[in-house]
C-alpha cells in the first residue's frame, strides 16, 4: 500500500513570499489533515477534511493560510505571506473514515524555511 | 483547552531495559489514545493505540490506560538503539479521528 505523499520536501523562502505544499493521501483514505509541528514540539492540527468538504479549520491563521481538497483526494496548504514563525515542518495525514478509532498516516513532511 | 501532557524527559535507559513513558490528558471525554514514534527529520509513525482501560500488549511495546486517572502510558521491554527516538503521545476527543498531540518524550537507549 503506498504512503502519504508528500512535495516539496525542503522549501526555502523569503518572509512575505508565498508558498505551496501537496499532498496525495493513502487511495481510499476520506480523512485529510495538515498537521504544523514546530521543531521541539508535537504536531498541531491546522485542518480536517472529510472528503472535499472541511471538518474543523479552527487553528489555521485564515489571514495567510489557506487549504483545499478539490475532488476528495489531493491537497493543497497555501501560505501568503509567509511569516518568520511559519518556519515548520508541515506533515499531511490521512486517516480511512474519519472516525475516532481510525489511525492517522503521515506522509514525510515538508520542512519550510523562512528567512 | 484540551491538552496532552508529556512533561518528563529526556529520558535515557541501558540496552536491555525498560523504558517507561508517560502521558496525562485534560479531557474525560477522550476516547482513543496513540502512540508515535518519530525518529529524528522523520515523520511520526503509529506503534499503538488503546481505547479500554487496562494493558494492551504488541511485542515489545506495553500500552496502559487507567481513564479514571485520566493516564496513559508506553512501556518498552528489551530496548535496543534502535528504539532511541521521541515518542508522541496523542488523544482523541469524542467521534472525530482529528489528534491533539503532546510535545513529545526524546528516549536514549545507551548500548
Amino acid at each position: 500500500e503506498a504512503g502519504v505523499a508528500q512535495s516539496p520536501r525542503y522549501k526555502i523562502i523569503e518572509k512575505r513570499q508565498s508558498v505551496a505544499f501537496w499532498c496525495n493521501p493513502i487511495s481510499g483514505h476520506a480523512t485529510l489533515y495538515w498537521y504544523q509541528q514546530i521543531l521541539g514540539q508535537g504536531p498541531k492540527l491546522l485542518i480536517q477534511f472529510q472528503n472535499n468538504g472541511v471538518v474543523d479549520d479552527s487553528q489555521l491563521p485564515k489571514d495567510r493560510f489557506s487549504a483545499e481538497r478539490l475532488k476528495g483526494v489531493d491537497s493543497t496548504l497555501k501560505i501568503q505571506p509567509a511569516k518568520l514563525e511559519d518556519s515548520a515542518v508541515y506533515l499531511c495525514a490521512s486517516s480511512l473514515n474519519g472516525l475516532g478509532n481510525s489511525p492517522l498516516h503521515f506522509g514525510n513532511g515538508t520542512r519550510l524555511t523562512v528567512t | 483547552q484540551k491538552e496532552v501532557e508529556q512533561n518528563s524527559g529526556p529520558l535515557s535507559v541501558p540496552e536491555g531495559a525498560i523504558a517507561s513513558l508517560n502521558c496525562t490528558y485534560s479531557d474525560r471525554g477522550s476516547q482513543s489514545f496513540f502512540w508515535y514514534r518519530q525518529y529524528s527529520g522523520k515523520s511520526p509513525e503509529l506503534i499503538m493505540f488503546i481505547y479500554s482501560n487496562g494493558d494492551k500488549e504488541d511485542g515489545r511495546f506495553t500500552a496502559q490506560l487507567n481513564k479514571a486517572s485520566q493516564y496513559v502510558s508506553l512501556l518498552i521491554r528489551d530496548s535496543q538503539p534502535s528504539d532511541s527516538a521521541t515518542y508522541l503521545c496523542a488523544v482523541n476527543y469524542g467521534a472525530n479521528s482529528k489528534l491533539t498531540f503532546g510535545k513529545g518524550i526524546t528516549l536514549s537507549v545507551r548500548p
